[in-house]
């Protein structure tokens, strides 16, 4: 199975900082990353597919970029609406997550 | 709109079985593959399994052979993931999850929408 990791695990920012999230897959797997946010409770969202495409509804300020095995997710300018858990995932079977980064207040 | 709503939360022996439905609306049922993730608490997400809704086929992760079975309805758009021989280590949130449309080869892509979420206890 292809192993994601994520870097860093914990994340403390403020508000209006530009925020960068890290994935690293275990092998190649082209352009095949989504990266999802999850907050306390809620089920996940996805914010991005095939690295880079920005899901309908989310805002501009989120991207993302990579190819091969190095992905970062960014987001340009933080509001408080994105405190929140951060996940990448590889969509070739058997799918397989990053461990997660959590986006707190610093 | 596409929508998933998943069944109640449970609360189970060592082990018993649960099963845990997800009902589909908004789009053509048998025409989107369907997955099933949990969430162990204050965990990451794990990947179960998938199935087919057109032809009831299914594929499961290795960790998971031999206890996890999923079904569908297709005349009340339902799949189902019952989980078997229940260890205290299953205690997590179940999520159902929208895949590609069943035309896309090996499944592959990404999981939108999601369910809300089940929460299965095992307790004794």
């Amino acid at each position: 199975d292809i192993q994601m990791t994520q870097s860093p695990s914990t994340l403390s920012a403020s508000v209006g900082d530009r925020v960068t999230i890290t994935c690293r897959a275990s092998q190649s797997i082209s352009s095949w990353l989504a990266w999802y946010q999850q907050k306390p409770g809620k089920a996940p969202k996805l914010l991005i597919y095939k690295a880079s495409s920005l899901e309908s509804g989310v805002p501009s300020r989120f991207s993302g970029s990579g190819s091969g095995t190095e992905f970062t997710l960014t987001i340009s300018s933080l509001q408080p609406d994105d405190f929140a858990t951060y996940y990448c995932q590889q969509y070739n079977s058997p799918w397989t997550f990053g461990q997660g980064t959590k986006v707190e207040i610093k | 709109q596409v929508q998933l709503v998943q069944s109640g939360a449970e609360v189970k022996k060592p082990g018993a079985s649960v099963k845990v439905s997800c009902k589909a609306s908004g789009y053509t049922f048998t025409s989107y593959y369907m997955h099933w993730v949990r969430q162990a608490p204050g965990q990451g997400l794990e990947w179960m399994g998938i199935i087919n809704p057109s032809g009831g086929s299914t594929s499961y992760a290795q960790k998971f052979q031999g206890r996890v079975t999923m079904t569908r309805d297709t005349s009340t758009s339902t799949v189902y993931m019952e989980l078997s021989s229940l260890r205290s280590e299953d205690t997590a949130v179940y999520y159902c999850a929208r895949g590609p449309g069943v035309v896309v080869v090996a499944a592959t892509g990404w999981f939108d929408p999601w369910g809300q979420g089940t929460l299965v206890t095992v307790s004794s």
